[in-house]
């Protein structure tokens, strides 16, 4: 099955700095790549996906970069905001499955 | 509430308890999963109903019983469960047919084995 790696697993950053997350994945059939925010206590919500035709997406602060060749993709957050702070999880779905492939999860803390 | 709707949010057991966890979608959509969410480690997908049909991660023990009465219903069944299962049980569903993929997540059930 897929196997998709995130790192880093913890990341701290300034307020109003960038933060970036990767991911890798194993299954060159993957075509569907979203990622998740869990703010603490509360369910995970999709904020941005990108499908295998394109290369990069973006919505207002946050955007997300496939290179399929070398099977990653990354979560970009720019102009970090106190509200940012969360667990942000990767996954990877195949393009003949309906099930997602979720990495480990990185605990992004934005510092005031 | 709309959405994905959970019960019980928390539950504590014993080892010889039966208890079910229950998950229900106001979302009309066709699909729902089970994931065990623990610390430091993926979500772990334990169950999916898609369109009738019922896919399982062979990992999971058969002390995990599914319920799929409908398409709005989801259960999962607990019993001899270990203190390594306590975590997060999470329910979500997704309309796979939309050419979305998105799954919506209920707010979990934090379960605690004694």
């Amino acid at each position: 099955g897929e196997n998709v790696e995130q790192h880093p697993s913890t990341l701290s950053v300034q307020e109003g700095d960038s933060a970036v997350i990767k991911c890798t994945y194993s299954d060159s059939a993957s075509n569907y790549f979203p990622w998740y925010k869990q703010e603490l206590g509360k369910r995970p919500q999709l904020i941005i996906d990108i499908r295998s035709n394109v290369g990069e997406k973006k919505d207002q602060r946050i955007a997300v970069t496939l290179n399929k060749t070398a099977k990653h993709f990354s979560l970009h957050i720019t102009e970090t905001q106190p509200e940012d702070s969360a667990v942000y999880f990767c996954a990877a779905k195949r393009s003949n499955d309906y099930k997602l492939s979720f990495g480990a999860g990185t605990t992004v803390t934005v510092r005031a | 509430e709309t959405g994905v709707t959970q019960t019980p949010r928390h539950l504590v057991m014993g080892m010889t308890n039966k208890k079910s966890l229950k998950c229900e979608q106001h979302l009309g959509h066709n699909a729902m999963y089970w994931y065990k969410q623990s610390a430091k480690k993926p979500l772990e997908l334990m169950f999916v109903y898609s369109l009738e049909e019922r896919v399982e991660n062979n990992s999971v023990p058969s002390r995990f019983s599914p319920e799929c009465p409908n398409s709005s219903h989801l259960f999962l069944h607990l019993h001899t469960l270990q203190p390594e299962d306590s975590a997060l049980y999470l329910c979500a569903s997704a309309w796979l047919t939309s050419g979305s993929y998105e799954q919506f997540f209920g707010p979990g059930t934090r379960l605690t084995v004694l």
